[in-house]
C-alpha cells in the first residue's frame, strides 16, 4: 500500500519564478494539507483541501494556491518565488471523517530558490 | 498566534539512557501529537493523544496530554541507536478540521553506542 508520494524531491527555481508541486495521497484518504518547513524548523501550516476546495488555510500570502482534483491528488503552486521560499514542502493526507489530527506525510520537495 | 515551545532543542545521550522532552503551550489544545522525522523523510506519527491527563504508550515511548491542555511530554526508555532523529510535537484544536496542526521547533536526538 503506497503512502503519500510527492514529486518532485528537488528542484532549483530563481527568484520571481513559478513553482508547481506534486501529491498523491495515501489510499483511502480524500484530505490533503500542505506544509513549509523551513531548514532546522517544524512544519508550517499552508492550507488543506478536501472536496476539490480549499478548507483552511495558513498564515501564508495568496502566491500560494493550490487545487485538489477528483482523484484526491492536490497540486500546490508558488508564484513569484522569494529566496525565502526555500524550503521543504511536505504534503500530508488523513481521512477526513475520523481521522482525529493524524496525519500521513510525504517525504517532501526540497525547493531551493536562487 | 498559537505557538509552541519545545524543550530541550537538542540531546545527545548514551545508548540504553531514558529520554524526556516536553512542549508548552500558550493556548488550549484538543489532540496532542507526537511525530518523529528522520533525515530525507516526512514526520511520522508516534503517540496521539486526545484527553486531558491521557497516559498512552507506544513500545518504549511513553506520552502525557497535560491536565492543564497546555503542555505535553514524551518519554523513551532504554533509548537505542535507531531513536535518532527529531522529534516534534503537534497541537490540534477543537475546530474539526483534520489537517491543521500547529508544530513545536523540534528537539533533535543523538544517541551515542
Amino acid at each position: 500500500d503506497a503512502g503519500v508520494t510527492q514529486s518532485p524531491t528537488h528542484l532549483i527555481k530563481t527568484r520571481g519564478q513559478q513553482v508547481t508541486l506534486r501529491c498523491s495521497p495515501k489510499s483511502g484518504h480524500d484530505t490533503v494539507s500542505w506544509y513549509q518547513q523551513a531548514l532546522g524548523q517544524g512544519p508550517q501550516f499552508i492550507f488543506q483541501y478536501y472536496e476539490e476546495e480549499e478548507r483552511q488555510r495558513g498564515n501564508f500570502p495568496d502566491r500560494f494556491s493550490g487545487h485538489q482534483f477528483p482523484n484526491y491528488s492536490s497540486e500546490l503552486n508558488v508564484n513569484a518565488l522569494l529566496l525565502g521560499d526555500s524550503a521543504l514542502y511536505l504534503c500530508a493526507s488523513s481521512a477526513r471523517q475520523g481521522a482525529r489530527g493524524v496525519l500521513t506525510f510525504g517525504a517532501g520537495s526540497r525547493l531551493t530558490v536562487l | 498566534g498559537q505557538q509552541l515551545n519545545q524543550s530541550p532543542q537538542s540531546m545527545f545521550i548514551q545508548e540504553g539512557e531514558d529520554v524526556s522532552m516536553n512542549c508548552t503551550s500558550s493556548s488550549i489544545f484538543n489532540t496532542w501529537l507526537w511525530y518523529k522525522q528522520d533525515p530525507g523523510e516526512g514526520p511520522v506519527l508516534l503517540i496521539a493523544l486526545y484527553k486531558a491527563g491521557e497516559l498512552t504508550s507506544n513500545g518504549r515511548l511513553t506520552a502525557q496530554f497535560g491536565i492543564t491542555r497546555k503542555d505535553s511530554f514524551l518519554n523513551i526508555s532504554a533509548s537505542i541507536p535507531s531513536d535518532v532523529g527529531i522529534y516534534f510535537c503537534a497541537g490540534k484544536d477543537g475546530s474539526g478540521n483534520t489537517g491543521k496542526l500547529i508544530f513545536g521547533q523540534g528537539t533533535t536526538l543523538q544517541v551515542k553506542p
